[in-house]
């Protein structure tokens, strides 16, 4: 199975700030990695898919960028609805493993 | 607009079982994959379950393979996870995905509000 390594797994930061989340494939997925954002009592919600595409209507202040191995996803100007957990998930091969998650918090 | 409510979800004994659905609209089901996905109390996402467009590919997670069962009904916009010998660690919200595919990459891009499954005695 591939594994997916996200850092940090909790992030304390501020409404304004800008922040990157990192996330590692145990082996080459070429560009089939998706970011979702998951608030909860909310159905988790696409952010980016192929690494860097912005997903229709989610604000330009999120990006996502890498291949093979090594991707981040970056959040530029924290809004309040931010905060929540972010995950990295690998479509490359079976099973469709996520990372850990990210926990955004307000500091 | 896309909608994907999922229903079935319960209270069940160790050893029970379910079945989950999924009733789809606002897109051509037939044309897609599908995916059920889950979340366990306190833990992270965890995908269960894929399905081709026309049934012919099928996959599971580990965990689950010989116990659950996923299918489709095109002519009914339905999905469907057949949950048997249920544990408690198969305790979880479990999400219909809708799964969208490019050449570049596939992503789940519309999800269900979920369904709750406790299993417990």
């Amino acid at each position: 199975d591939i594994q997916m390594t996200q850092s940090p797994s909790s992030l304390s930061t501020s409404v304004g700030d800008r922040v990157t989340i990192t996330c590692r494939a145990s082996q080459r997925i070429s560009s089939f990695l998706s970011w979702y954002q998951h608030r909860p009592g909310i159905a988790p919600k696409l952010l980016i898919y192929a690494a860097s595409r912005l997903q229709s209507g989610v604000p330009s202040r999120f990006s996502g960028s890498g291949s093979g191995t090594n991707f981040t996803l970056t959040i530029s100007n924290l809004q309040p609805e931010d905060f929540a957990t972010y995950y990295c998930q690998q479509s490359y091969d079976t099973p469709r493993t996520f990372g850990q998650g990210t926990e955004l918090e307000l500091k | 607009e896309v909608q994907l409510v999922e229903s079935g979800g319960g209270l069940v004994q160790p050893g029970g079982s379910l079945r989950l659905s999924c009733a789809a609209s606002g897109f051509t089901f037939s044309t897609y994959s599908m995916n059920w996905v889950r979340q366990a109390p306190g833990k992270g996402l965890e995908w269960v379950s894929y399905i081709s467009s026309s049934s012919s590919l099928i996959y599971y997670t580990d965990s689950v393979k010989g116990r659950f069962t996923i299918s489709r009904d095109n002519a009914k916009n339905s999905l469907f996870l057949q949950m048997d010998n249920l544990r408690a660690d198969d305790t979880a919200l479990y999400y219909c995905v809708r799964e969208t595919r490019i050449p570049q990459s596939y992503y789940f891009d519309y999800w269900g509000q979920g369904t709750l499954v406790t299993v417990s005695s």
